[in-house]
């Protein structure tokens, strides 16, 4: 079992949608979450950073983390064609700079 | 442009030979990583470094890999005699002080025939 589950789609959905993406973790020891979206053969940018569980929100995303169940999601409210990309979570343990990350799920919005 | 920059950004090499990538952190990052990321996958974790010294590194970076990062600025990551599996995205990112928020560059291509 890997560390990191995430399905990696692909995901498609029309513009204004509401889009949800998540990730499963098994290891408990996974304090910091983050997403990530990544546009093709570019590197990732950082879009959202938790550290507690609840919810974390900027603009149109919304970050959830749900500790109990290693559980957490990134909503996208009314998406646009240029959020189309691949959205990648990481983790990391307390006290480790080693960032494990999902295989990442690829994100279309039609306009 | 203030990011993580990386160079070259693609790199295309004959099995065998050396390759050597160059990463320039945010100014006044004092930490930086390297990832490795593969085709459909997410990018894995290979070394890490604090100011000049090298603190971890990830069973995933043999010994044809090694990486510096000399007066704590710019870092190298150079691969000694390439295998067609190394040809991957050689991603490079910074971070500062106690924060695990890590800024990624653009990455550089490596294609090994």
């Amino acid at each position: 079992q890997k560390e990191v589950e995430q399905d990696p789609g692909p995901l498609s959905v029309p513009e204004g949608a509401i889009v949800s993406l998540n990730c499963t973790y098994s290891n408990s020891a996974f304090q910091y979450f983050m997403w990530y979206r990544q546009y093709s053969r570019k590197g990732p940018e950082l879009l959202m950073y938790t550290y507690s569980s609840g919810n974390k929100e900027d603009g149109r995303f919304t970050a959830q983390v749900d500790k109990s169940s290693k559980y957490i999601s990134l909503f996208i409210r009314d998406s646009q064609p240029s959020d189309s990309a691949t959205y990648l979570c990481a983790m990391v343990q307390g006290g480790s700079e080693k960032l494990v990350f999902g295989k990442g799920t690829k994100l279309t919005v039609n306009p | 442009d203030t990011g993580v920059s990386q160079d070259p950004r693609h790199k295309i090499t004959k099995r065998g030979q050396n390759v050597t990538f160059r990463c320039d952190p945010i100014s006044e990052h004092n930490r930086l990583y390297w990832y490795r990321q593969t085709l459909g996958q997410g990018p894995e974790f290979l070394t890490y470094f604090q100011n000049e010294a090298q603190l971890e590194k990830s069973r995933l970076l043999s010994d044809r890999f090694s990486a510096e990062r000399p007066k704590g600025s710019f870092s190298t990551l150079e691969i000694q005699r390439t295998e067609q599996g190394d040809s991957a995205m050689y991603l490079c990112a910074s971070s500062y002080g106690n924060y695990n928020e890590q800024f990624f560059g653009p990455g550089t291509r490596l294609t090994v025939l």
